[in-house]
């Protein structure tokens, strides 16, 4: 069974441009959540779809944003990005409201 | 709101037995996860502490205290593929959903 896939792995961008980043999650994982982890800040939370519906949001400015499709699969969005956005962020699925999160191993982003 | 302590760094020697501690405060507190992350790769689930007690893997263990907010992952015969950082999260139940909050990771150096 492949595991999460997320694309890109990496991406520079430049203050005030958008980002979309995308996650595949595991075959028959419904709920896909998203990360941000930054050296000083640990992992945090930005949110939680399930069945395509937002079922929890993290304290992230409306900047972020994300949705899911039909088939499990997960993008988040950015919008005007600042420098402070640069970040590994990473998904992770579950077959439903577990506890065991299996993860994909992340984009890198870099804003500059 | 969520928070969670654990120490930033320990050390240990080859073959020791080493225990990461966790305090935490939330509401709607559902159970206590640990996970590993080796430099540069994804967050894996280690244990899930649902109940009070001890849940044994190997040579992991994880021990769960509801009525003091504290956890611990208990590391047996370590081994230099050991070293890593390691991260509890608490599990909330908000929205129905899956709501992980991790702490800031305890970065584990094991030496021979």
């Amino acid at each position: 069974k492949a595991g999460v896939t997320q694309t890109p792995r990496y991406l520079i961008k430049t203050r005030g441009q958008q980002v979309t980043l995308s996650c595949s999650p595991i075959s028959g994982h419904r709920s896909v959540s998203w990360y941000q982890q930054t050296p000083g800040q640990g992992l945090q939370f930005l949110f939680e779809y399930f069945s395509e519906t937002q079922r929890n949001k993290g304290n992230f400015p409306g900047r972020f944003s994300g949705r899911q499709f039909s088939n499990s699969r997960s993008e988040m969005n950015v919008s005007t990005l600042e420098l402070g956005d640069s970040a590994l962020y990473l998904c992770a699925s579950s077959p439903g409201a577990q506890d065991i999160q299996y993860f994909g191993a992340g984009t890198r982003l870099s804003v500059l | 709101g969520q928070s969670l302590e654990q120490p930033s760094e320990v050390t240990a020697v080859e073959g020791a037995i080493v225990q990461i501690n966790c305090t935490y405060q939330t509401s709607g507190f559902y159970g206590l996860s640990w996970y590993q992350q080796h430099d540069g790769g994804a967050p894996t689930f280690l244990s899930y502490n649902g109940l009070d007690g001890l849940e044994e893997t190997g040579r992991f263990s994880s021990f769960l205290s509801r009525s003091d907010s504290y956890g611990y992952l208990l590391l047996q015969e370590l081994q230099m593929k050991d070293s890593a950082s390691y991260f509890c999260a608490v599990r909330a139940l908000t929205g129905g959903g899956n709501k992980l909050t991790f702490g800031t990771g305890t970065q584990l150096k094991v030496e021979l």
